[in-house]
């Protein structure tokens, strides 16, 4: 079946650090990839997405991009700052079916000034 | 207001009462889902349901039922609460999948309950 797997947090970084986030997964045909980031105490937010192999999804700093050949979407940032603190999921949504999104465990980075 | 609303956003109950977390969208969008949220375990899918009377069972659904009259509502129940079930549920919407390029495959979220079970 289809699965996400995430490197496990926490992740503990200093202001300015460059930040990377592996994320593999398992999917038959042609699945479409995210990033959601949730802050303290709030719900789930859409950080960016790739529907296909190749595209770069980007947003508020963070890249990641689609890579078919060793099925990974690794999210990356240049430099983080302590606003980046909250928990990072990767999912995918499969190409048939209800489309339903499948989520990684999740990996918690704390920022420190 | 526009969006997506759970109430109750925390809830204490003891084991074995029935209990019923309510999610709202007011986008008339499609599709609904009903997430739990676990240490180490990310979200696992609960229910979802792809249109009005249209429902059907995720990754961990037992102990739980749905129901999906209207459009806007997708309602989670525990039949009989156990102690298990304290988590943080999420609810979650997106539109039907458009075709092509630039399809919007976004799912919204909800702020999420937070259920204990005592």
């Amino acid at each position: 079946g289809n699965s996400v797997t995430q490197m496990e947090g926490p992740v503990t970084l200093s202001e300015e650090a460059f930040l990377t986030i592996n994320c593999t997964y398992t999917a038959t045909g042609y699945p479409s990839l995210f990033w959601y980031v949730q802050y303290p105490g709030e719900g789930l937010q859409l950080l960016l997405k790739a529907t296909k192999a190749d595209d770069k999804g980007s947003n508020k700093g963070f890249e990641a991009t689609y890579r078919k050949e060793t099925t990974s979407f690794h999210l990356e940032k240049g430099s983080v700052q302590v606003s980046d603190s909250a928990v990072y999921f990767c999912a995918l949504m499969s190409s048939g079916g209800y489309n339903k999104l499948i989520f990684g465990a999740g990996t918690r980075l704390a920022v420190h000034p | 207001d526009a969006g997506i609303t759970q109430s109750p956003r925390y809830k204490i109950t003891e084991t074995g009462r029935q209990v019923t977390l309510m999610c709202h969208q007011t986008w008339s969008h499609s599709y609904m889902f009903w997430y739990r949220q676990d240490l180490g375990h990310g979200l696992r899918l609960i229910y979802y349901s792809a249109a009005a009377d249209i429902t059907d069972k995720g990754e961990v659904p037992d102990g739980y039922v749905v129901s999906r009259s209207k459009t806007e509502n997708f309602p989670l129940t525990l039949e009989s609460a156990t102690r298990s079930q304290t988590s943080v549920y999420f609810c979650a919407s997106r539109p039907r999948q458009g075709r092509g390029l630039g399809r919007n495959t976004e799912a919204f979220f909800g702020q999420g309950t937070r259920l204990t079970v005592v």
